[in-house]
C-alpha cells in the first residue's frame, strides 16, 4: 500500500531563516504531487504542483519554492521566512495521469517568530 | 470554471441525531467529487468518492454522500452522529483537465454535542 511522509511535525523558526520541508511518498511511482498551506481557520490554498521530476507548477507568487529531485521526494523551501509564512502545510500524492482522489500527509506546523 | 461551495461554516449537532454537510458544485462536465475529514493538527483523510457511476457512494465511519445532478449537489450525511466525529469536512471537485488539480470548498466545522 501506498504511504506518505512528512517531517518535520512541528517547526518554529525565526524571520529570515531558511526553511525546508520534506515529503516522501512510499509504493507506487511518478505520483503527482502537491504542497498545500493552510492558514489558520482558512481553506486550503494550493501553492505547487508537480506531475514528475524537476517539473514545478506554482500556484500563486510567493517567498515559497518547491523541488523534486528524485520521483517520490518533494521539498518546499524558503531561503528567508515571513511571519505570513506561518501556517499548516500538507503534502500530497495523486496517480499519475488520473483525476483521482488526492492522499495527505500529517502535516507541518510551521510558526514564525 | 469550476468551484464548489459549502454552506455552513460550522454545523452543530447533537449525538445520536442525523449529520448534514452541504456542498454544491459549478462544473460544465460532469465531475469527480470527494469528500475529506481533517481533525486537529491532523491531514486531510478521504472519506468518500464520487467519479461515475452509482450516485449514491458509501464511506468510511459510516459517511455516505449523493451525487444529484440536477441540484449540482454532493451534500454528506451520517444517520447518526458520534462524538468522534467532531472535526472539519471539505468537499472538492476535481478539475476536469490536464491539471490533477482539487478545487476544495472553505470547509465546514462539526460540532457534536453530548
Amino acid at each position: 500500500s501506498q504511504t506518505i511522509h512528512q517531517w518535520p511535525a512541528t517547526l518554529v523558526q525565526p524571520v529570515g531563516s531558511p526553511l525546508s520541508l520534506e515529503c516522501t511518498v512510499e509504493g507506487t511511482s511518478n505520483p503527482n504531487l502537491y504542497w498545500y498551506r493552510q492558514a489558520a481557520g482558512r481553506g486550503l490554498q494550493l501553492l505547487f504542483y508537480s506531475v514528475g521530476i524537476g517539473q514545478i507548477s506554482s500556484e500563486v507568487p510567493q517567498n515559497l519554492s518547491a523541488s523534486r529531485p528524485q520521483d517520490r521526494q518533494f521539498i518546499l523551501s524558503s531561503k528567508k521566512l515571513l511571519l505570513s509564512d506561518s501556517g499548516f502545510y500538507l503534502c500530497a500524492w495523486s496517480v499519475h495521469g488520473g483525476l483521482e482522489a488526492q492522499h495527505f500527509g500529517d502535516g507541518t506546523r510551521l510558526s514564525i517568530l | 470554471a469550476q468551484s464548489v461551495t459549502q454552506l455552513g461554516s460550522h454545523v452543530s449537532v447533537s449525538e445520536g441525531a442525523l449529520v448534514l454537510l452541504r456542498c454544491n458544485y459549478s462544473s460544465s462536465v460532469p465531475p469527480y467529487l470527494f469528500w475529506y475529514v481533517q481533525y486537529p493538527n491532523q491531514g486531510l483523510q478521504l472519506l468518500l468518492k464520487y467519479t461515475t457511476g452509482a450516485t449514491l457512494v458509501k464511506g468510511i465511519n459510516g459517511f455516505e454522500a449523493e451525487f444529484k445532478k440536477s441540484e449540482t449537489s454532493f451534500h454528506l450525511t451520517k444517520p447518526s452522529a458520534h462524538m468522534s466525529d467532531a472535526a472539519e469536512y471539505f468537499c472538492a471537485v476535481s478539475r476536469m483537465d490536464s491539471s490533477y488539480k482539487l478545487i476544495f470548498g472553505s470547509g465546514t466545522r462539526l460540532l457534536v454535542r453530548p
